[in-house]
């Protein structure tokens, strides 16, 4: 199984500052057809997690600007450029490019 | 809009079967979707169980493969889960999950806890 690292675990960051989540596959994502599975996902308290970006660095329908996905191959970064209250929660990546779909272990964003 | 709506039987005994539903509408189960279900304990974190197409085509997570059953009813437009045998570890709360070609894990339900305990 692809196993899926993020850094750090947690984030304090105060409101209207930037926020910087990684992520690490141990094994390239880089799909036979070409396209990397990287999925960020967005989990409120006590909701369902929720799409934010597909593909690396595609946002869904919805999703603020001031959220942006990047990186290639093994390695990955969710940025925030100005956290607002409603950001907090935890975010996950997860990769679906290989069976079976594996996920991150989660880092908490909480406002400092 | 579309919406999942998961339902099952909350508190269950270990080695019983587990049965969920997920009932999808806004959209057809016959789509150009897969649907997939996924769980979530403070033990595991988040963990892909499989998905199914409409045609019947599946794919599991091979850890659960040898108890688990994902399968589509057309009629009724709904996604089940079947997991046999179950023990305390299968514990979480379950997600149904749309899978678009295009754009990944777009909808998700709320999601149904289900616990096994003696």
């Amino acid at each position: 199984d692809i196993v899926m690292t993020q850094t750090p675990l947690s984030s304090p960051v105060a409101l209207g500052q930037p926020a910087s989540i990684s992520c690490r596959s141990s094994q390239s994502l880089v799909h036979n057809d070409g396209n990397t599975n990287l999925t960020w996902l967005h989990q409120r308290p006590g909701q369902a997690p929720r799409l934010l970006i597909y593909k690396i660095s595609h946002r869904s329908s919805g999703v603020p600007d001031r959220f942006t996905g990047s990186g290639a191959g093994t390695d990955f970064t969710l940025k925030i450029s100005r956290v607002e209250a409603e950001d907090v929660g935890v975010y996950y990546c997860m990769q679906t490019s290989q069976f079976p779909y594996t996920f991150g272990q989660g880092t908490k964003l909480e406002i400092k | 809009q579309v919406q999942l709506q998961e339902s099952g039987p909350g508190l269950m005994k270990p080695s019983e079967i587990l049965s969920l539903t997920c009932g999808v509408s806004g959209d057809s189960i016959s789509g150009s979707h897969w649907w997939s279900w996924v769980r979530q304990s403070p033990e595991k974190g988040l963990e892909w169980i499989g998905e199914v197409y409409h045609s019947g085509k599946t794919n599991y997570n091979p850890s659960l493969k040898s108890r688990v059953t994902i399968s589509v009813d057309k009629s009724n437009n709904e996604v089940s889960l079947r997991l046999t045998s179950v023990t305390a570890a299968d514990t979480a709360m379950y997600y149904c999950v749309r899978d678009s070609l295009n754009t990944g894990h777009d909808y998700w339900g709320r999601g149904t806890l289900v616990t096994v305990s003696s």
